[in-house]
């Protein structure tokens, strides 16, 4: 069965980076798209970022435009959220999410736990 | 605010019909497909409907989805206590290149 496992979250100060990651299995990985939603605890669902399946195109949301970086590593069925220059509003559940093959579409068909990120001095 | 609008709340007592609503512009709902996620508190969301309509196997055919132009709604009938939680509607938006969520209707089973 689908599986998407985050890791990497924690308390920061403002200015500093972290690295998420996510490790999937169950299925191809290298096939499906996949993208980074993130949730202000008691607050909606964000999307942040996505990355085709064979990695070369990227979209992101604006406000984390030139400071995080969405990347994966087929070798490592793994997915990557490079976050620099953190803000308090960054402060969110990061979850990892399977897209779709193909297109691209709003379909997250599997997601993660959720690893949670506080920006705060 | 979100780029699709969905109202904060909804409630209805067990075995009711309700429908939560869901409209956007002609950049996302109108020219995309319609994608429905229900959210438990404390867990992550859970795909409820793709595609406008769909339900991935195992979600109750209680729960249906509809798409006309640029607004969409998903209906749950014959509601229960465990139908209880966050909806949100989604749909990827041509103009921003990325998909966009409703800001999620919080259902309450009186």
């Amino acid at each position: 069965q689908v599986q998407l496992v985050e890791s990497g979250g924690g308390v920061v100060q403002p200015g500093t980076s972290l690295r998420l990651s996510c490790v999937a299995s169950g299925f191809t990985f290298s096939s499906f798209s996949m993208h980074w939603v993130r949730q202000v605890p008691g607050k909606g669902l964000e999307w942040v970022a996505l990355v085709s399946g064979d990695g070369t195109i990227k979209y992101y949301t604006e406000s984390v435009k030139g400071r995080f970086t969405i990347s994966r590593d087929e070798s490592r069925n793994t997915l990557y959220l490079q976050m620099n220059s953190l803000r308090p509003e960054d402060t969110a559940f990061y979850y990892c999410a399977k897209g779709r093959s193909g297109s691209y579409a709003a379909l997250f068909e599997y997601w993660g736990q959720g690893t949670l990120v506080t920006v705060s001095s | 605010q979100s780029a699709l609008t969905q109202p904060p709340s909804a409630s209805g007592t067990p075995g009711q019909s309700v429908t939560i609503s869901c409209s956007g512009s002609s950049s996302n709902i109108g020219g995309n497909y319609l994608y429905w996620y229900q959210q438990f508190p404390g867990t992550a969301p859970k795909l409820l409907i793709y595609r406008n309509n769909q339900r991935p196997s195992g979600v109750p055919d209680r729960f249906s989805g509809s798409k006309s132009d640029t607004s969409a709604s998903l209906a749950i009938s014959g509601l229960r206590s465990e139908d209880e939680a966050d909806y949100y509607c989604a749909a990827w938006d041509d103009s921003l290149s990325g998909p966009v969520f409703g800001g999620g209707t919080k259902l309450t089973v009186l």
